[in-house]
């Protein structure tokens, strides 16, 4: 593995399922950030962890929950996935919360 | 509220200069950063401003002025490959010091 990686690559989801969208990064990167991307909307953050064992809500956490059980992994789950969850899903690591963000290859999701 | 302003789009032939403006308002400021984007790609990181002045990274240079809340990027000798998005983002306090993207500048070179 070699920086940020996201799986799976695309998914197409019925409305009510449960998702759990990966992240691993290598780079033992202590912040960790999940990012939402829509067409005339730009990056919108949804979560975040400073740190293994902390996490934060950023601008759009409803719907999403994370946790971030050490260093290298953060998951993404939509506990109850809906059509406006449609998007693509990009995962960003730094080394800490100020630096420079390093983002996965995303996930494109499609909700119906 | 806390915003940044981009143009949505900017087109130019190769081997031209464009320059990419950015004006944010924000409370606090901690740095500006400028990330390019590929259709179908993933942002990468371009260059970053937290003084006031010029940064030059090859071909593509960044500019920020604090007292006037704006920076641009500037990109010289336009390449084809240079066609993508281009995000500004700022980190401010009022953010709980996360990055505020802007909406992004697409960049069209053409022959």
């Amino acid at each position: 593995i070699a920086g940020i990686t996201q799986a799976p690559t695309s998914q197409i989801l019925a409305a009510g399922r449960r998702m759990t969208l990966r992240c691993t990064q290598d780079m033992r990167h202590n912040a960790m950030y999940w990012y939402r991307q829509d067409l005339g909307l730009g990056l919108r953050l949804i979560h975040y962890s400073n740190t293994a064992g902390t996490t934060g809500k950023g601008e759009v956490p409803d719907g999403y929950s994370v946790s971030r059980a050490n260093t290298d992994d953060f998951p993404l789950t939509l506990a109850s996935a809906v059509p406006s969850q449609t998007s693509v899903y990009f995962c960003a690591s730094s080394e800490t919360e100020t630096d420079t963000q390093y983002f996965g290859p995303g996930t494109r999701l499609t909700v119906l | 509220g806390q915003s940044l302003e981009q143009p949505s789009e900017v087109t130019a032939v190769e081997g031209a200069i464009v320059q990419i403006n950015c004006t944010y308002q924000t409370s606090g400021f901690y740095g500006l950063s400028w990330y390019q984007q590929h259709d179908g790609g993933a942002p990468t990181f371009l260059s970053y401003n937290g003084l006031d002045g010029l940064e030059e990274t090859g071909r593509f240079s960044s500019f920020l002025s604090r007292s006037d809340s704006y920076g641009y990027l500037l990109l010289q000798e336009l390449q084809m490959k240079d066609s993508a998005s281009y995000f500004c983002a700022v980190r401010s306090a009022g953010n709980n010091r996360k990055l505020i993207w802007g909406l992004g500048t697409s960049l069209a070179v053409n022959p």
